[in-house]
């Protein structure tokens, strides 16, 4: 049983420029959930999908940034428009509906926006 | 609404020393409780969770925690620490709102472990 998995594991863009992530979740799990993590803090919540409805979106998902899950398994992050406050690691993580709620990360990408 | 408190950014201990890393949440309803260690550049790796049953929970690398309901508490306890325990350390509360179970973070403690 693989884990979840990202990609790119680090991206430097310039600024104005548009990014997307990929997260492959673990096999079979049908929530998905996105964070931001930014040095020294915790990871932060910004959405979340159970199969390929997006259920809550966090106010700090901007209307620059667009997630998608379109057949309920992998799923993208696209920024539009990067800023450099948007440098951060975005993690993806995943669960099975009835999992005790614990969720599994992937190991994460590194947005750096120069 | 729920909320994480760690307190402390930094905790430093000797090789060998107890480890104590403290977290207190704030949760309406009956919470599920975490903790991740997360290395430098890597996810989060779940320790150990509470979810119901006993209070005193034991995860893996010899850590465990207490979820003690009248201080809204959940500290992580090592009785020794090892080098190779330095890492970030998060602790995290899930609680029911809407259906959903979305789990909030505290701002992470950074273990920090002399020889």
């Amino acid at each position: 049983d693989t884990g979840v998995s990202q990609d790119p594991r680090h991206k430097i863009t310039k600024r104005g420029q548009n990014v997307t992530f990929r997260c492959d979740p673990i096999s079979e799990h049908n929530r998905l959930y996105w964070y931001r993590q930014t040095l020294g803090q915790g990871p932060e919540f910004l959405t979340y999908f159970q199969n390929e409805a997006q259920l809550e979106k966090s106010r700090l998902l901007s209307d620059r940034f667009s997630a998608e899950r379109p057949k309920g398994s992998f799923s993208t992050l696209e920024i539009q428009r990067t800023e450099q406050g948007d440098s951060a690691m975005y993690l993806c993580a995943s669960r099975p509906t009835n999992s005790g709620n614990t969720i599994y990360f992937g190991e994460g990408s590194w947005l750096t926006v120069v | 609404a729920q909320s994480v408190t760690q307190l402390g950014s930094h905790v430093s201990v000797s090789e060998g020393a107890l480890v104590l890393l403290r977290c207190n949440y704030s949760s309406s309803v009956p919470p599920y409780l975490f903790w991740y260690v997360q290395y430098p550049n890597q996810g989060l790796q779940l320790l150990l969770k509470y979810t119901t049953g006993a209070t005193l929970v034991k995860g893996i690398n010899g850590f465990e925690a207490e979820f003690k309901k009248s201080e809204t508490s959940f500290h992580l306890t090592k009785p020794s620490a090892h080098m190779s325990d330095a890492a970030e350390y998060f602790c995290a509360v899930s609680s029911p709102s809407g259906g959903s179970y979305i789990p909030t973070f505290g701002r992470g403690t950074s273990l920090i472990v002399h020889p």
